[in-house]
């Protein structure tokens, strides 16, 4: 069965600390990776994606990476800021068919 | 572009009656997607459509759930009869398919309650 899972399911840090967040997946063969964030009460911002071919992907503070190996990607935030508190979501797609499936998501605080 | 615009934004009904939840999807996708969202079971997806012809119907939970898109920019999903257990946030997305990366973008999603 293919599963997405995420670790820890929440996380708070002081304003300012670099954090990593972890996404695992039990298959592999993946097409590509996609990071979500999501705002209380709203819907779900697109924040990277990684092809199956790349090995991470950065974009400002954020920098994304793919272990297919291993299974593994991780999301990178540097010097983190009070709005970065949301929850964050990895998806993976294993196929041009465009099904994603998601992991539960890290809930992030980010204290001042 | 406006993004995926879904309505409504809450609905509030009684047990046994029918729910229609409505998404138009950002201009030129060809992807559209229904997902729902609980705390115990996450995101899951419902209901893909590509070019408007449903490709993947297996999340749907039962007959009581449909989904239609009768064109390129709109998409139903309907609920009859609906039950308490179906109270969860209900999400569209789109998405520009392999030019796009299959990038997908969400609407701000419509919260269901079943009383």
């Amino acid at each position: 069965k293919q599963e997405v899972t995420q670790i820890p399911a929440a996380l708070s840090v002081p304003e300012g600390e670099n954090l990593v967040l972890n996404c695992s997946f039990t298959d592999s063969a993946i097409y590509n990776l996609q990071w979500f964030r999501q705002d209380p009460g709203k819907g779900l911002t697109s924040l990277l994606l990684i092809q199956s071919s790349q090995r991470e992907q950065t974009s400002g503070r954020l920098n994304a990476s793919l272990d297919k190996s291993s299974g593994r990607s991780t999301l990178y935030i540097a010097a983190s800021q009070p709005g970065d508190s949301a929850t964050y979501l990895c998806a993976v797609r294993y196929n041009q068919g465009g099904k994603l499936i998601f992991g539960q998501g890290t809930e992030l605080s980010v204290k001042p | 572009d406006a993004g995926v615009i879904q309505s409504p934004r809450h609905e509030v009904t009684e047990m046994g009656q029918e729910v229609t939840l409505r998404c138009k999807p950002i201009s030129g996708h060809d992807y559209l997607f229904w997902y729902r969202q609980t705390m115990m079971r996450g995101l899951e997806l419902l209901i893909y459509f590509n070019n408007n012809v449903p490709i993947d119907d297996s999340g749907m939970p039962e007959d009581r759930f449909s989904a239609k898109m009768p064109n390129a920019s709109f998409s139903t999903l309907k609920i009859q009869p609906s039950e308490p257990r179906d109270s969860a946030v209900y999400f569209c997305a789109s998405s520009l398919g392999q030019v796009g990366s299959y990038i997908q973008y969400f609407g701000a999603g419509t919260r269901l309650s079943v009383l």
